[in-house]
């Protein structure tokens, strides 16, 4: 069974500063998606960023980029230029395409405080 | 496009009481999901439908859980005989098919007093 694993529970970082979220994985399959959604406090979980296994660049969006390390399953969330509005629990998640569901497994997810 | 959208957002019930969550995924996505989270931790997956056909429930989820999607449309979750145990927020999530990406609604809160 696939486990996803964030072990940071809690960060804080000043308004404009970068922050990396880190998580690691564990799968047997070779062909996957990971993401990382953000669930700000009472709110929506919101998708941030994708990244499909069987492509090497590292996703990008916005002042959100990841570093995927297929080989050490480590896939980290960098958040360049933190805002107030960034508050908010994030979850490392992943997605294996064997089974068919496409169901995602979670880590616990951490939170992230930007103060101003 | 609307997102997904998940009625009641909050309900308070007594334990014993039965209890349904109903779920619209976006429109045109033939994969629905719920998932289960409590304070703490990420969701986790209960059921998942393809159309009309729930074709995966996890072990999570106990007899006391029923999911059913009509139509291939709207999904609802009954619990019957509510225990506080089942307190949580219940996400409602939809894809189209191999999508590769699920969309979240709101979420459902659970109190169960």
């Amino acid at each position: 069974a696939q486990t996803v694993t964030q072990s940071q529970p809690e960060m804080s970082v000043q308004e404009a500063e970068t922050v990396t979220l880190s998580c690691t994985y564990d799968t047997s399959e070779s062909n996957y998606y990971l993401f990382w959604y953000k669930q700000p406090p009472s709110r929506q979980m919101i998708l941030v960023i994708r990244q499909e296994a069987y492509k090497q660049q590292n996703a990008t969006e916005n002042r959100f980029s990841v570093n995927f390390q297929k080989a050490a399953k480590s896939f980290s969330l960098k958040i360049s230029d933190s805002q107030l509005g960034d508050t908010a629990m994030y979850f490392c998640a992943f997605m294996g395409t064997q089974g068919g569901s496409e169901k995602l497994v979670f880590g616990k997810g951490m939170k992230l405080t930007v103060n101003p | 496009d609307t997102g997904v959208s998940q009625d009641p957002r909050h309900k308070i019930t007594k334990r014993g009481q039965n209890v349904t969550f109903r779920c619209d995924p976006i429109s045109e996505h033939n994969r629905l999901y719920w998932y289960r989270q409590t304070l703490g931790q990420g969701p986790e997956f209960l059921t998942y439908f393809q159309n009309e056909a729930q074709l995966e429930k996890s072990r999570l989820l106990s007899d006391r859980f029923s999911a059913e999607r009509p139509k291939g449309s709207f999904s609802t979750l009954e619990i019957q005989r509510t225990e506080q145990g089942d307190s949580a927020m219940y996400l409602c999530a939809s894809s189209p098919y191999q999508g590769h990406t699920i969309y979240f609604g709101e979420g459902s809160w659970l109190t169960v007093v």
